[in-house]
């Protein structure tokens, strides 16, 4: 079992620009969480999916947006970048109580 | 979920227990307490979860307080591979999908 897989493994935009990044869960996983991670704090929840369907949001503008696809992998959309976008970005997947987090894509918006 | 409160940083020398405090005075009767840490440069991983009575597995224990308004994560033999962000999370459980809320953490620091 690969794990919970996420790309790219870092990344470069420009202000204004536009994202994507991508994961791949746990084999079998349903549920995918994406968190921001700036540096030196704790990582914030940004939503999660379950279903294909947005379950559950944290306090991130629209800019963020977010899919699910039928195999359960997940994409994160990052809209009109800004410089306070630059962040880790956590891929985290789960089906029981434990929630496994990918390597993250380090995001570095200038 | 309720708040929690972390020192932000321990040393710890190898070979010897590390103890790392948390407090959640806030905690509810339908809370766990969680704990995750994060090794530079990696995901989150977890470590071990408990509602009020003590808890342990390979990689720690943790000991919950009777008023359930404390807890501390044990290492009983800290190494070097210890060093990390150790992340004390509580949150209302029902199933897979609540979202951890993520404090500042503790940066343990184990040292030959």
């Amino acid at each position: 079992d690969a794990g919970v897989t996420q790309s790219p493994t870092h990344l470069i935009k420009t202000r204004g620009q536009q994202v994507t990044l991508r994961c791949s869960p746990k084999s079998g996983h349903d549920t995918v969480s994406w968190y921001q991670q700036a540096l030196g704090q704790g990582p914030q929840f940004i939503f999660q999916y379950y279903e294909e369907e947005e379950r559950q949001r944290g306090n991130f503008p629209d800019r963020f947006s977010g899919h699910q696809f039928p195999n359960y992998s997940s994409e994160l959309n990052v809209n009109a970048l800004l410089l306070g976008d630059s962040a880790l970005y956590l891929c985290a997947s789960s089906l029981g109580y434990e929630q496994f987090f990918g390597p993250g894509t380090r995001l570095t918006v200038l | 979920d309720a708040k929690t409160t972390q020192p932000t940083s321990m040393d710890c020398a190898e070979g010897r227990a590390a103890n790392l405090p948390c407090n959640h005075s806030t905690i509810s009767g339908n809370e766990y307490v969680y704990w995750y840490r994060q090794i530079h440069s990696q995901g989150p991983q977890y470590i071990i979860h408990g509602l009020k009575n003590n808890e342990t597995n390979e990689m720690a224990s943790l000991i919950i307080t009777e008023d359930r308004k404390s807890s501390t994560l044990i290492l009983p033999h800290a190494t070097l591979r210890d060093t990390a962000v150790y992340y004390c999370i509580v949150r209302a459980y029902n199933n897979a999908g609540n979202m951890l809320t993520f404090g500042g953490g503790t940066r343990l620091m184990v040292k030959p």
